[in-house]
């Protein structure tokens, strides 16, 4: 069983286009992150968002958490190529377990 | 300060050997967490381990994997009687506080031959 499901699980845009990606659980949670693994790396920690509903902005990146903080959604504005990566979220309190993540391909 | 590091980053191994892979959190960092990951899949949950103490070892295969966190040291994950089929990239990662906000390592991408 899944506690974190991610959707869509590929994801293959054109640079220039806004995409968005989602993180779903049936669980609520104290705080959820969102990382982005490159090929041949390990994953890097984007953003922790902690307040239900609070909006944080990286640059291109908008992250939101719901209201009832069992869900968030990552929203990339004006995509480029360097998007390219594997998007994973965590949920705080499942022992670090992730979602199964969504693979982002932008074609430039 | 030095992020978590991983060594080594490539190691091969013939099948029925033992593979020890090392894993060195950030400075200050207690909570420590291993993965595996597949090409082309998400990272699949081994063991979260806390200075000497294995707090939750779910995801790890009950035989011929262990893992530890010693006092001093780094952790060790350790596959005994290697397989192909533990062919794969193992990620380790490290945080402050429990369950939240990890930091990761470059991976270790073991190869069985």
């Amino acid at each position: 069983t899944q506690l974190l499901e991610q959707s869509p699980q590929f994801l293959s845009i054109q640079e220039g286009e806004n995409l968005t990606v989602y993180c779903n659980s049936s669980s609520v949670f104290s705080s959820l992150q969102w990382y982005r693994q490159e090929p041949g790396e390990g994953p890097v920690l984007l953003v922790t968002v902690v307040t239900g509903g609070e909006v944080k902005k990286l640059k291109r990146l908008t992250f939101q958490f719901g209201d009832a903080r069992k869900d968030s959604s990552l929203h990339i504005t004006a995509a480029q190529p360097g998007d390219t990566g594997l998007y994973l979220c965590a949920g705080e309190g499942l022992d670090m377990r992730f979602g199964a993540g969504t693979r982002l391909t932008v074609k430039p | 300060n030095a992020g978590v590091m991983q060594n080594p980053r490539h190691l091969v191994r013939r099948r029925g050997q033992e593979a020890r892979l090392r894993c060195s959190p950030m400075k200050g960092h207690s909570h420590v967490y291993w993965y595996r990951q597949l090409p082309e899949e998400g990272l699949k949950f081994m063991v979260y381990l806390q200075k000497e103490n294995i707090i939750d070892e779910s995801g790890m295969p009950k035989e011929r994997f262990s893992a530890e966190f010693p006092k001093e040291g780094p952790s060790i994950l350790r596959i005994q009687q290697v397989v192909r089929g533990d062919s794969a990239a193992y990620f380790c990662a490290s945080s402050l506080k429990a369950n939240t906000e990890a930091f990761f390592g470059q991976g270790t991408r073991l190869t069985v031959v």
